[in-house]
């Protein structure tokens, strides 16, 4: 019953460090997306996906690559760390357009 | 642009006393509105969505378009209430905008 898994669950990065954020899962849900939640300002969406192959921009884009070659999986890629990428990353997935996202745990990244 | 507001960043009641948790929004489309929790230690979690109409764990809320606005409501809070609250709206594609979130402590 695993859901919606990110590792990891905690980073610390230099700044200029590329690094991978994990998002797995196993729902065969069509709809991934990824957001990052800083204090004050919620969840901001960076990038989502509606299947394998296809991805799209949301509102907080630069600085992250994605890809989608699985349904399964959506890793996020961090190209040159910056201390304004510090935040708490969530990853989420959705059988369609309206209906509830699951979200993961959670990754903390610290970029000093 | 679409964009949802909840004005109280920090909410305390006392429990048995009423709760109501604010949230605006705005969208020139259909909304599709929801509100989500997070627990302490615990993932975020869909609460409920307007079109279900439902009531879950004794919280209600309605869309009243005519305000732009989605409420979170409970008439008697309980402790265990205690927790982060997220006012979204969905716009397609599961892109989900966030307000900037509530966190609710019920009081003994």
């Amino acid at each position: 019953n695993a859901g919606v898994t990110q590792t990891p669950k905690f980073q610390v990065l230099k700044t200029g460090q590329s690094m991978t954020l994990q998002c797995a899962q196993d729902m065969n849900h069509e709809y991934m997306s990824w957001y990052r939640q800083d204090p004050g300002m919620g969840l901001r969406l960076i990038h989502y996906s509606v299947g394998a192959g296809i991805t799209d921009q949301g509102e907080v884009p630069n600085g992250y690559n994605v890809s989608r070659s699985t349904t399964e999986d959506f890793p996020l890629r961090l190209l040159s760390a910056a201390p304004s990428q510090t935040s708490v990353y969530f990853c989420a997935s959705s059988s369609t357009v309206f209906t509830e996202a699951f979200f993961g745990q959670g990754t903390r990244l610290t970029v000093v | 642009a679409q964009r949802v507001t909840q004005p109280e960043k920090l909410l305390s009641v006392f429990k048995g006393a009423p709760v109501e948790l604010k949230c605006n929004y705005s969208y020139s489309g259909s909304p599709e509105l929801f509100w989500y929790v997070q627990y302490s230690r615990q993932r975020l979690q869909l609460l409920l969505r307007h079109i279900s109409r439902e009531s879950i764990k004794g919280f209600t809320a309605d869309l009243n378009k005519g305000e732009t606005s989605f409420h979170l409501k409970k008439p008697f809070a309980q402790e265990e209430d205690s927790a982060m609250y997220y006012c979204a709206l969905s716009w397609g594609a599961q892109k989900l905008v966030f307000g900037q979130g509530t966190r609710l402590t019920i009081n003994p």
